[in-house]
This record gives structure tokens, C-alpha cells and sequence, in this order.
């Protein structure tokens, strides 16, 4: 069984600040892990994502996490918030469902960015 | 290609109707679900299906039938809608089945009343 954790339901940065958002996995296997983003009244676009080898991940418009085995986490981060990031994150992992892999989300983190 | 599409994009039910959601996918993934979305909930997958004929329950699968009788189309029915099942409904289809990545649709809005 897997399962993620998102600490921070929201986040608010001022434009041009660091963003950090975190998320914590556990899982019986070894994880894949993803993080989408979903801007309002939209689908989840992937933003990035983590199977094997290196561990820092770079995604789309400037986003990178890196996977840390031993502290079962994976944060993303943007070194300078722009007004279009605002939006909802969800990182998510990927476990074995019977014969498929099915991903587990987080609840999901809602990124405000002030001017 | 389309990608994922999904009809309705917004329903409103009167409780105990039934209703079908409509998935279908032109990319030929064989692996394809269904979420819900609640607020602070994140995505639950409530069904999913590995081809063509086999399917299988998610997390919440309960209110919920699904067939597969082609690979493009995953319809998810609502028998008997009740309050509880408002939500927005994403269907995805897996991209990489190595890693699990998947792709998703716009959604559906649903109000049950």
C-alpha cells in the first residue's frame, strides 16, 4: 500500500519569492512519484515526475523536486513565483493495484500568489 | 489526437436518478480510471480497468458500475445518484505503464440535489 502526504493545504507567496511546497510518500515498493498541477475548472497536467536515476527531477515552467530516499520525500520548488503559478499541486505515488500501477494522490495544495 | 475527452462537463441530478458519464481516449492506452475530487480529498480512484473486458474497484467504488466493451470508451454509471456523489469526476488513461503516469480528461461537474 502507498500513500502521500501534502503538508500545507494552502501556500501564499509573493511574486518572485521561493516556492516550496512538500509532500511525504510511504510505499511497500519503490516509488514512482509525480506532481500535477491543476489550474481552476481544468484538468491535472503533469508537472513532473520521478521514476529512477537522478534524483533531482527539472518539469515545466521551471518547476524541480528531489526525490530523498531517506526522509521519503519529495518537494517541488520554483525559484521565483510568477502570478500564472497560482493553482492547486498534487503530488502523487505509484503503486502496484493488482496487475496495473494506480497512483495515490495527496489532498492537494493550493499555491496563492500575492503581487 | 484528442487525448482524453469527457461529456458532460456539467450535470445536475435530482436524487436517486441515474445518469452515465461519458471517458473515451484516441491514444489507444489500454489502462484507463475513473476519479472523484472532493475539496481537501484530493483524487480517489473509484474504478479502473487494465483492456478491453476487465475491470476492477478503486478506493470508493460503491454507486458506481463501469464496463469496458472497447479500448477507447470507459463510461462510468451512476444507478441511483445521491447527494453524496456530488463531486467533479476525472477519467485518465495511463500513459507509461511502467511508471503508472496518466493522463487525465477536462472533467465533470456534478450536483446531485
Amino acid at each position: 500500500a502507498q500513500s502521500v502526504t501534502q503538508l500545507g493545504s494552502h501556500v501564499s507567496v509573493s511574486e518572485g519569492a521561493l516556492v516550496l511546497l512538500r509532500c511525504n510518500y510511504s510505499s511497500s515498493v519503490p516509488p514512482y512519484l509525480f506532481w500535477y498541477v491543476q489550474y481552476p475548472n481544468q484538468g491535472l497536467q503533469l508537472l513532473l515526475k520521478y521514476t529512477t536515476g537522478a534524483t533531482l527531477v527539472k518539469g515545466i515552467n521551471g518547476f524541480e523536486a528531489e526525490f530523498k530516499k531517506s526522509e521519503t520525500s519529495f518537494h517541488l520548488t520554483k525559484p521565483s513565483a510568477h502570478m500564472s503559478d497560482a493553482a492547486e499541486y498534487f503530488c502523487a505515488v505509484s503503486g502496484l493495484s493488482g496487475s496495473a500501477r494506480q497512483l495515490t494522490f495527496g489532498s492537494g495544495t493550493q499555491l496563492t500568489v500575492l503581487p | 489526437n484528442a487525448g482524453v475527452t469527457q461529456t458532460p462537463k456539467f450535470q445536475v441530478l435530482k436524487t436517486g436518478q441515474s445518469m452515465t458519464l461519458q471517458c473515451a481516449q484516441d491514444m489507444n492506452h489500454e489502462y484507463m480510471s475513473w476519479y472523484r475530487q472532493d475539496p481537501g480529498m484530493g483524487l480517489r480512484l473509484i474504478h479502473y480497468s487494465v483492456g478491453a473486458g476487465i475491470t476492477d474497484q478503486g478506493e470508493v467504488p460503491n454507486g458506481y458500475n463501469v464496463s469496458r466493451s472497447t479500448t477507447e470508451d470507459f463510461p462510468l454509471r451512476l444507478l441511483s445518484a445521491a447527494p453524496s456523489q456530488t463531486s467533479v469526476y476525472f477519467c485518465a488513461s495511463t500513459f507509461d505503464r511502467a511508471s503508472g503516469e496518466q493522463y487525465f480528461g477536462p472533467g465533470t461537474r456534478l450536483t446531485v440535489t
